[in-house]
């Protein structure tokens, strides 16, 4: 089975744009998490998604939006970049969403925000 | 509460020694607790995890110990290698996906 993909790997962007990053969980997955991934604060929960569903958000400011699709695609959002958003940006994926499913990480996006 | 402190930032160890990275948590509701192995340029990957009914698991050279009175549970690498030189996360989960990281550990295996 393919892993969890992430597009893109790298990104670039300036403050006050926005950006859409990608995940396509391992096939037969339901549930999509997100995770930013910082030297100084280091992984933090952005939210889970379970049937296009969100069910878990974490502790986020609203301009940090996911949405998943039917076929368990997930796509993130942040507008109005900041600098402090410049990140390692995860997906993980898991079957059911249990909380014994394992989850696995995607290779992660990279955001610099300039 | 949420917090899941770990201990040490790095750790150097000799081949063949046993590395132990310890962590720590408030949150007496959290009934899940895995350990991730992070390589650069990856993302991280499940290494072995605990249920707080079970004081410790062995996986191949990989051994939690988990003490649910003290709230505290650590990962204990048998034989290192080079090899398992990365970043090591403990992490709690409270019924669901919500994984609650600790600050990671940067390992390194000198040959």
């Amino acid at each position: 089975k393919a892993g969890v993909t992430q597009t893109p790997r790298y990104l670039i962007k300036t403050r006050g744009q926005q950006v859409t990053l990608s995940c396509s969980p391992i096939s037969g997955h339901r549930s999509v998490s997100w995770y930013q991934q910082t030297p100084g604060q280091g992984l933090q929960f952005l939210f889970e998604y379970f049937s296009e569903t969100q069910r878990n958000k974490g502790n986020f400011p609203g301009r940090f939006s996911g949405r998943q699709f039917s076929n368990s695609r997930s796509e993130m959002n942040v507008s109005t970049l900041e600098l402090g958003d410049s990140a390692l940006y995860l997906c993980a994926s898991s079957l059911g969403g249990g909380v014994t499913d394992t989850q696995y990480f995607g290779p992660g996006t990279r955001l610099t925000v300039l | 509460q949420q917090q899941v402190k770990q201990s040490p930032q790095s750790l150097i160890v000799q081949k063949g020694g046993i590395p132990i990275i310890n962590c720590a948590y408030e949150n007496t509701a959290f009934d899940y607790f895995p350990w991730y192995q992070q390589f650069p340029g990856k993302g991280p990957a499940l290494l072995i995890a605990i249920r707080p009914d079970v004081s410790e698991k062995k996986e191949g050279r990989f051994t939690i110990s988990f003490n649910k009175s003290a709230k505290q549970f650590s990962l204990h690498i048998m034989d290192s290698q080079p090899g398992d030189s990365a970043t090591y996360f403990c992490a709690a989960c409270q019924g669901a996906q919500k994984l609650v990281f600790g600050q990671g550990t940067r390992l390194t295996i000198n040959p």
